[in-house]
Order: C-alpha cells, then structure tokens, then sequence
C-alpha cells in the first residue's frame, strides 16, 4: 500500500534556530513531491520536486529530493514565530491517479 | 480575487440535517477536490472531479453526494448529518494530476 511517513510528529525550537522536517515515501509510479504549509485555515503550496537532487529554495525555506532513497528533506533556517504551522507533505502518483497520497504532518513551533 | 472560495465558512447544525458547502475557483483548473480533516488534521480525499467528471469517489458514506455543475464549481451535499461529520472541509482545485493543489480557506463544520 502506497503511504507517506513524516517525521518528527512534532517539533518545538526557539527563533533562530534551524529544522529540518523529514518525509519519506513508498509509492509505485511516483511522479511528484509536494510540501504544504498549513498554519490556521488551508494548506499553503511551498514546493513541487520531481528530479533527484535539485534543491528548491524560497527565502528561508529548502527543498531537496532523493528519489533513490525515498525521501525528501524541508529544512527552514534561522526559524521565526511566524514559521509556526503543520508541514504537509505528499506524493502525487504519475498517470491519471490525481489522488495525492499525504503525510501526517509535522507540527512545528517556533518559541520567541 | 479569491482563487478558491467555499461557503460557508462556518456552519453548526443539528443531527438528522441536511447542509450544503459550495466552493468556486477562477483558476482556470479542470480538477477540483474535496477533502475532510478531522480533529488530528489529517487531510482525507473525499471526491475528485475532472471537467465535470467525477474520477475520485473514496469510501465515503452515500450521505455525502458532490456535484459539479461545470468545471468551476463543485459542491457538496450532506444529508442525515451525524456527529462524525463534524470537521473542516477543504475544497480544492489544479490542473490536471499536477498535484500542486489550491485550497479554499475550508469550511467548518460543527454537528450538534
């Protein structure tokens, strides 16, 4: 069965600090990756992956996936309270299966 | 503009009701989605449409029975609403199986 597994489940750091969110998945006919900010209301699109090894970054935030070892990484550096949220992550199968299988979430808060 | 609108964004009800969600993208996108997630915020694919096709349809009890009108509009009807129902529900839309979805602010749902 195709599943997405993130960890941790939760995490609490102080601002300035740097995390690192993991997601690793089994998924046949992979196509994409995907990670979601969701903070009070929707989930928030911050990255698409599809190549092994190609980091994605916006301002704070990276993205890298590894395709041969199943997993991709979101590291946020130098954290501020504002990066307080759940990290969504999920795979999006190729062909015409438009159902993204999704993680659990990382809960993370980010301490003044 | 709102890219992706729902409505309403609250609703209490009472069991044994009947209620509907409405949700509306600009986007552009031939796919819409709803989703449900609970208290532990898990994100749960609940139907799928495809330029008005539907093309996700998950275990779901019968009680919930989407619609869509043309490819801009998706709604959701709930009959017989039980405490279980209770929870947020997300509507969605993207082009093709991208899986790069766009979320509405969703629509809570409280059943009494």
């Amino acid at each position: 069965e195709d599943k997405v597994v993130q960890s941790p489940l939760s995490l609490v750091v102080h601002e300035g600090d740097t995390v690192t969110l993991n997601c690793s998945y089994e998924v046949t006919n992979f196509r994409s990756l995907l990670w979601y900010k969701q903070e009070k209301k929707a989930p928030t699109f911050l990255f698409m992956l599809t190549s092994s090894g190609i980091e994605k970054k916006s301002g704070r935030l990276s993205s890298i996936l590894d395709k041969k070892e199943l997993f991709s990484i979101l590291n946020i550096t130098a954290t501020q309270t504002g990066d307080s949220a759940i990290y969504l992550c999920a795979v999006a199968p190729a062909g015409n299966n438009r159902k993204l299988i999704w993680g659990l979430g990382t809960s993370l808060a980010v301490n003044p | 503009d709102t890219a992706v609108s729902q409505t309403p964004k609250y609703l209490v009800t009472q069991m044994g009701n009947d209620k509907s969600i409405k949700c509306e993208q600009n986007l552009g996108h031939d796919t819409m989605y709803w989703y449900k997630q609970d208290s532990k915020k898990f994100l749960k694919i609940m139907f799928s449409y495809n330029n008005k096709e539907l093309i996700i349809n998950e275990t779901v009890p019968n009680r919930f029975s989407p619609k869509s009108p043309d490819k801009a509009h998706l709604n959701l009807h709930i009959n017989s609403l039980e405490l279980g129902d209770s929870a947020v529900y997300f509507c969605a839309s993207s082009f093709g199986g991208r899986g790069e979805l766009f979320f509405g602010e969703g629509s809570r749902l409280t059943v009494l």
